[in-house]
């Protein structure tokens, strides 16, 4: 089946730095990802839609100055958290529309905790 | 707007036993594409089943069947033979096939399985 590779598994960061999360869709070409935060013990919640070459679409409530998406190839999109503050520790997941544009395919996703 | 309901927060089944996982989903639209995806302890999200909504005959794989009922906006798996490996949070998710092909997930039913 198709693979997504996550990046990094875990991160630790200080309150008001920035990270990046990588998201590679390994052996297809993705025009579709997604994005989602998952609380401790609940569903997904999908952040936003990333297509490749143009802007993402985010969801309702989600601050996109915050939470930077980038799909600058079809294989690579990228989630960066900036300044961020305790409150965004949490587990990020990415998908990937697969070949046919039907199954999404998971990364593995990456836990980040903000100190 | 699509929802999706798992009423089961929490199941448990023996070892070898069959056990019925309940998702009901609301839609106005025909076409539309279900899943479940199983996420173990890793977290990692992996497809278990698909069903298209155009399909009368339910979906198969090895110990893993559904029961689509579209008239009553239901779609449960059935998990036969059930192994100690088969333990995880379940989650239902629904797809439009049109559109912006985003997934809506279930809240997930956490499944036990007892030696």
């Amino acid at each position: 089946g198709a693979v997504v590779s996550q990046h990094p598994s875990w991160v630790i960061c200080k309150s008001g730095t920035s990270v990046k999360i990588e998201c590679r869709s390994l052996d297809f070409q993705a025009t579709t990802m997604f994005w989602y935060r998952q609380f401790p013990k609940q569903s997904l919640m999908l952040m936003a839609t990333s297509n490749e070459g143009s802007k993402a679409t985010y969801e309702q409530g989600v601050e996109k100055d915050k939470f930077l998406i980038n799909h600058a190839s079809l294989t690579l999109s990228t989630l960066t958290v900036t300044s961020a503050h305790p409150e965004d520790s949490s587990f990020y997941i990415c998908s990937a529309l697969g070949p046919g544009g039907v199954i999404a395919f998971f990364g593995q996703g990456t836990r980040l905790t903000v100190v | 707007a699509q929802t999706v309901t798992q009423s089961q927060p929490e199941m448990s089944v023996q070892e070898a036993e069959t056990v019925t996982l309940s998702c009901t989903y609301d839609t106005s639209e025909s076409d539309y594409y279900l899943f479940w995806y199983k996420q173990p302890p890793s977290r990692q999200m992996i497809l278990v089943i698909r069903q298209e909504a155009y399909k009368q005959q339910n979906a198969t794989e090895n110990r893993f069947s559904v029961n689509f009922q579209k008239a009553a906006k239901s779609f449960s798996l059935k998990i036969s033979d059930s192994q100690l490996g088969d333990a995880a949070m379940y989650f239902c998710a629904y797809r439009s096939a049109r559109g912006t092909y985003k997934y809506i997930f279930g809240t997930g039913t956490r499944l036990k399985v007892l030696a």
